[in-house]
C-alpha cells in the first residue's frame, strides 16, 4: 500500500524558514515524481512544486525563488525547504504523488494527510 | 499559463438527482485533465483522470467527459456520502493548476 507522511510543519514568524519532509513507502520513489500541493484555510488547493524522477524541478510563480523542493531516494523522503516565509504561504501542505509512470502528465495518486505551516508574528 | 475554470461554485441536490459539474481551460488540454474529491475535513482523492478514466475503486455513478477545453463531471445519482468539494487540474503542462473547487451539497 502506498503511504505518505507529512512532518515539519509549524508555527513561523514572516521572514523565517521551515523545512517540510515526506516519507513514502510502498512504492519505487526513485521511479516517480513527487509534488506539494497547499490548502489555505477555508481556499482551494494550489499546486506548488514538482520533483521529477530525473530531477527537474518545477515551482508556481507565487514561491519561486523562495522555496526548494528535493528528494532523498536512498531515504524515500521528499524534502521542501521554504525560506522568506510570508502570512500567505499559511497552509496545509499536502505531498503528493505522480499518479502512474506510464500515463503521462502530472496527477496526483495519492496524497499523503498533509502538515501545517501557519506563519505569523 | 492555463487558467482552469469551475462552474458553478457550489450547488444543493436532491438525494437521486443528477449532478453535472463543468470545468473550463483557458487552452486546450487535450485530455489530461483529472477530477478530484475532497470530503470535509479530508484528504482530496483522485476521482477521474484522462478526462474520463475513472480511478480504482471509484463508484460507477461518477464519471467524466470532454476534451479540449470544455470537461464535465456527472454524478449520476447523488448519495449523502458524496457531499465534498470537488476540483478539476489540468496535468498538461506546468504549472498544474487546479478548478477552485464546487461545493456538493444535499438539499
Amino acid at each position: 500500500e502506498v503511504q505518505l507522511f507529512e512532518s515539519g510543519g509549524d508555527l513561523v514568524q514572516p521572514g523565517g524558514s521551515l523545512r517540510l519532509s515526506c516519507a513514502a513507502s510502498g512504492f519505487t520513489f526513485s521511479s516517480f515524481a513527487m509534488s506539494w500541493v497547499r490548502q489555505a484555510p477555508g481556499k482551494g488547493l494550489e499546486w506548488v512544486s514538482t520533483l521529477s524522477s530525473r530531477g527537474t524541478t518545477y515551482y508556481a510563480d507565487s514561491v519561486k525563488g523562495r522555496f526548494t523542493i528535493s528528494r532523498d531516494n536512498s531515504k524515500n523522503t521528499l524534502y521542501l525547504q521554504m525560506d522568506s516565509l510570508r502570512a500567505e504561504d499559511t497552509a496545509l501542505y499536502y505531498c503528493a504523488k505522480k499518479g502512474s509512470t506510464v500515463t503521462p502528465g502530472n496527477y496526483f495518486d495519492p496524497w499523503g494527510p498533509g502538515t501545517r505551516v501557519t506563519v505569523s508574528s | 499559463d492555463i487558467q482552469m475554470t469551475q462552474s458553478p461554485s457550489s450547488l444543493s441536490a436532491s438525494v437521486g438527482d443528477r449532478v453535472i459539474i463543468t470545468c473550463r481551460a483557458s487552452q486546450g488540454i487535450t485530455k489530461y485533465l483529472a477530477w478530484y474529491q475532497q470530503k470535509p475535513g479530508k484528504v482530496p482523492k483522485l476521482l477521474i483522470y484522462g478526462a474520463s478514466t475513472l480511478q480504482s475503486g471509484v463508484p460507477s455513478r461518477f464519471s467524466g467527459s470532454g476534451s479540449g477545453t470544455d470537461f464535465t463531471l456527472t454524478i449520476s445519482s447523488l448519495q449523502p456520502e458524496d457531499v465534498a468539494t470537488y476540483y478539476c487540474q489540468n496535468y498538461n503542462s506546468d504549472p498544474w493548476r487546479f478548478g477552485q473547487g464546487t461545493k456538493v451539497e444535499i438539499k
